[in-house]
């Protein structure tokens, strides 16, 4: 799988839009990318994926960019509840497994 | 409600003794995986089954087992805890279809002392 980079922390104010950026510029045509994020230990939970058109579901919206080398993870309203580590991962489609890198730790202040 | 259950949610036990932490889905996914989290080491696959009686080999495997009997379970095995196993862990599940999403339990906190 392609290795993935992301900011450490980053802080977001409540109410604004919180923008995540994700490094990946040795993605292959065939690999997809992914969010999860991990509030506070719990279990992890999917946000959105996509290979190469935005997409945006009830939780966030990604952008990828034309040469697939980053995207960015978009929470539109941010809220106290999004506070959690945000994992970008790059996969390929028929790969079940997912590799964790350290993720971006998104703090939301009221 | 779609969901992984993991029992128990909190366990300290002692080194040597074994142990079964339980997993199960209610979704019909046939694909299932274990996690483990350690701080500074991320989530690591463990142990991953792709459907009833197949199961496979992780990145960390040692000191751990797993069966699939049925589908909608998929229980951890420690034969023989040591310290070293002490950790966060994860069971998911997805379903058969390639680009779907993988549904995580609420997790497992393991102290061997």
């Amino acid at each position: 799988d392609a290795k993935t980079t992301q900011p450490p922390s980053m802080d977001c104010a409540e109410g604004r839009a919180a923008n995540l950026p994700c490094n990946h510029s040795t993605i292959s045509g065939n690999e997809y990318v992914y969010w999860y994020r991990q509030i506070h230990s719990q279990g992890p939970q999917y946000i959105i994926h996509g290979l190469k058109n935005n997409e945006t579901n009830e939780m966030a919206s990604l952008i990828i960019t034309e040469d697939r080398k980053s995207s960015t993870l978009i929470l539109p309203h941010a809220t106290l509840r999004d506070t959690a580590v945000y994992y970008c991962i790059v996969r390929v489609g028929y790969d079940y497994k997912l590799s964790f890198g350290a993720g971006t730790t998104v703090t939301v202040r009221a | 409600e779609a969901q992984v259950t993991q029992n128990p949610r909190y366990l300290i036990t002692v080194t040597g003794k074994k142990l079964t932490v339980t997993c199960s889905q209610n979704m019909n996914h046939e694909y299932m995986s274990w996690y483990r989290q350690d701080p500074g080491l991320g989530l690591r696959q463990i142990y991953y089954s792709m459907n009833v009686e197949v199961t496979d080999k992780g990145d960390v495997p040692e000191g751990y087992k797993v069966s699939r009997k049925e589908k909608r379970n998929f229980p951890l095995i420690l034969e023989s805890p040591s310290p070293n196993q002490t950790s966060l862990y994860f069971c998911a599940s997805s379903s058969g279809v390639m680009n779907t999403e993988a549904f995580f339990g609420q997790g497992t906190r393991l102290t061997v002392v």
